[in-house]
């Protein structure tokens, strides 16, 4: 499978400030990755697909300005959470495709942010 | 009504015995379908795809397909105390569904 890559694993910030997670794909390049949030003892719902080179693309309900997504490069997708409150504290997930594999999604570990 | 439902559990199976997980979808244009196995405070790892109606072999698991009864289930075989974990069915049509995942726990 694909090996994907989250950095920070776990982020606390205060109420406000914004926070970059960064996913990368370690051994293929990537035109689409995919950003997913989960609650505790919630399944994982689909934010945005990010596409290498163009606009992310939003789900119904998420808010493009408040959770920035830029997939500059073919292995490095960055979502950015603007303006952090209590309530986006949450697990946040990366995946993408692996080569040759376009359904199947392989995860990255994970993002814990927890905003103060 | 949910696009992919599981039962939430939490399932009970002794150590050695057949852990029997059950996911149904909605959309009768799915082609893809997985089962994922998730750890408490982990990320969702592939255990199996499956995009054909029948069941699919691997190691310990078989994942059974039916597309007509809109019906996928995970087989696990001699369940280890390691299996203990939530299991995640999703669903592919135009994007992936996630069911809300059935926890199981196998005794010793």
């Amino acid at each position: 499978g694909a090996v994907v890559s989250q950095h920070p694993s776990r982020v606390i910030c205060k109420s406000g400030t914004s926070v970059k997670i960064e996913c990368r794909s370690l051994d293929f390049q990537a035109t689409t990755m995919f950003w997913y949030r989960q609650f505790p003892k919630k399944s994982l719902m689909l934010m945005a697909t990010s596409n290498e080179g163009s606009k992310a693309t939003y789900e119904q309900g998420v808010e493009k300005d408040k959770f920035l997504i830029n997939h500059a490069s073919l292995t490095l997708s960055t979502l950015t959470v603007t303006s952090a409150h209590p309530e986006d504290s949450s697990f946040y997930i990366c995946s993408s495709h692996g080569r040759g594999l376009t359904d199947t999604q392989y995860f990255g570990p994970g993002t814990r942010l927890t905003v103060l | 009504q949910k696009e992919v439902e599981q039962n939430s559990g939490p399932l009970s199976v002794p150590e050695g015995a057949i852990a029997s997980l059950n996911c149904t979808y909605s959309d009768r244009g799915s082609q893809s379908f997985f089962w994922y196995r998730q750890y408490s405070g982990k990320s969702p790892e592939l255990i199996m795809f499956i995009y054909s109606n029948g069941d699919k072999e691997d190691g310990r698991f078989t994942a059974q397909l039916n597309k007509a009864s809109q019906y996928v289930s995970l087989l696990t075989r001699d369940s280890q105390p390691s299996d203990s974990a939530t299991y995640l069915c999703a669903v592919k049509a135009q994007k992936l569904v996630f069911g809300q995942g059935t926890r199981l726990t196998i005794n010793p």
